[in-house]
């Protein structure tokens, strides 16, 4: 079974510049989770996508987004980047048919923000 | 809110030693406990996870027992490699949600 996949694995914007990013899922899992993963501040959760819908959400400003499609794939939009978004964006899916279930991370995007 | 805190690193062995890596928890339900390795320039891989008290997670070597009387799940293995080098989290994720919460990580380089 594929793994999940992340594209593009690096990207360098400017400030003030908007940013997507894509997560392709394990095949069958329906749950997609964001985290920002930056050396202060460790891994933080950003938001869970679950059949297209927003199921949970982190502590980070609305310049955050993202959304989910019918085929489960996922994308994570950042607006008006500051330097401070510079980070590795790590992607995870699960099946999450009922309580808690494993997440598996993809390799990550490393946003650099100049 | 639920937390994890593990041990600072780094944490440098020679290779043949034993390793461990003291990770402990604060949750108000009953949470699933997981260890997952990042080597350098990857995501996370899963080492292993326990989803309930007294259950051993296990894998490659490594183990971790959940100890809900001490809130604690601390990583181990008797004779680490080379190749073992990476940083290791320790998570926790509550069945209600899934906002999965991070240890700091504890890098481990292990020496020939």
């Amino acid at each position: 079974k594929a793994g999940v996949t992340q594209t593009p694995r690096y990207l360098i914007k400017t400030r003030g510049q908007q940013v997507t990013l894509s997560c392709s899922p394990i095949s069958g899992h329906r749950s997609v989770s964001w985290y920002q993963q930056t050396p202060g501040q460790g891994l933080q959760f950003l938001f869970e996508y679950f059949s297209e819908t927003q199921r949970n959400k982190g502590n980070f400003p609305g310049r955050f987004s993202g959304r989910q499609f019918s085929n489960s794939r996922s994308e994570m939009n950042v607006s008006t980047l500051e330097l401070g978004d510079s980070a590795l964006y790590l992607c995870a899916s699960s099946r999450r048919d009922y309580g808690t279930d494993t997440q598996y991370f993809g390799p990550g995007t490393r946003l650099t923000v100049l | 809110g639920d937390s994890v805190t593990q041990m600072e690193g780094p944490v440098t062995l020679s290779e043949e030693a034993f390793l461990t890596i003291n990770c402990t928890y604060t949750a108000t339900g009953y949470p699933s406990l997981f260890w997952y390795v990042q080597y350098p320039g990857e995501g996370l891989q899963l080492l292993l996870k326990a989803t309930k008290a007294d259950d051993k997670g296990s894998n490659k070597g490594f183990e971790a027992t959940y100890r809900k009387e001490t809130t604690s799940f601390h990583l181990e293995k008797g004779s680490v490699q080379v190749s073992d080098s990476a940083v290791y989290f320790c998570a926790l994720s509550e069945p209600r949600n899934n906002d999965m919460r991070f240890g700091a990580g504890t890098r481990l380089t292990v020496k020939p």
